[in-house]
């Protein structure tokens, strides 16, 4: 699987928009690129995916370069409740739109810490 | 509509011996992952089971083993415990038929310590 680069940390204030940035320069035409986050003292949770196109859903938007190469995370409004390690993740899909062996295996990195100010 | 549940919540154990993680995937899910995170990294895959057979496993030794009962439920069991096996260890399920646009979803973990 191809790798991904975040930074180690970021800082927000609340009600603010927060833009985590994700670099995947090795990314492949089928990666596709998701982002889950772990509040302390939980498992990560799914927060949304996308392979081209920008994606958005209850809980964020995802925004990705024309080359694909990074992506960037976008919390419209920070809460506290959204201080968490955001990773992001690039999972392999063959042409029948199934992530074949590797469906249960995600290669995390050290993500991104977020933290946000009242 | 329960999610994933993992039992015991923390445990202690010392080294040598041998623990057992237990598992209920999410309601109709029915393929099971395990996962370790050590304290600061993110979570390193350890296997996945489906239709009670491991189907890939990570770069974890023997000592680290799985099983998948026919109602979807799975446990791991490491043997001979290292203090380096202190760890949250996590369980993630997902249905295999829709997996391509299907999220894991991920219990809260259990937490081991080796002393």
């Amino acid at each position: 699987d191809a790798k991904t680069t975040q930074p180690n940390s970021m800082e927000s204030n609340e009600e603010e928009p927060v833009h985590l940035p994700c670099n995947h320069s090795t990314i492949s035409g089928t990666d596709y690129i998701h982002w889950y986050r772990q509040l302390p003292s939980q498992g990560p949770e799914y927060v949304i995916h996308g392979l081209t196109s920008n994606v958005n859903n209850r809980m964020a938007s995802l925004a990705i370069a024309e080359d694909r190469k990074s992506s960037t995370l976008i919390l419209h409004r920070a809460t506290l409740r959204d201080a968490a390690v955001y990773y992001c993740i690039l999972r392999d899909r063959d042409p029948l739109g199934n992530y074949g062996g590797s469906q249960g295996n995600l290669i995390f990195g050290k993500g991104t810490k977020l933290s946000v100010k009242p | 509509d329960a999610g994933v549940t993992q039992s015991p919540t923390h445990l202690i154990k010392t080294r040598g011996q041998q623990v057992t993680l237990r598992c209920s995937p999410k309601s109709g899910h029915d393929t099971v992952s395990w996962y370790q995170q050590a304290l600061g990294q993110g979570p390193q895959f350890i296997f996945q089971y489906y239709e009670e057979e491991e189907r890939q496993r990570g770069n974890f030794p023997d000592r680290f083993s799985g099983h998948q009962f026919p109602n979807y439920s799975s446990e791991l069991n490491v043997n001979a415990l290292l203090l380096g096996d202190s760890a949250l260890y996590l369980c993630a399920s997902t249905r295999t038929a829709s997996s391509y646009n299907s999220p894991l979803h991920f219990g809260n973990g259990t937490r081991l310590t080796v002393t």
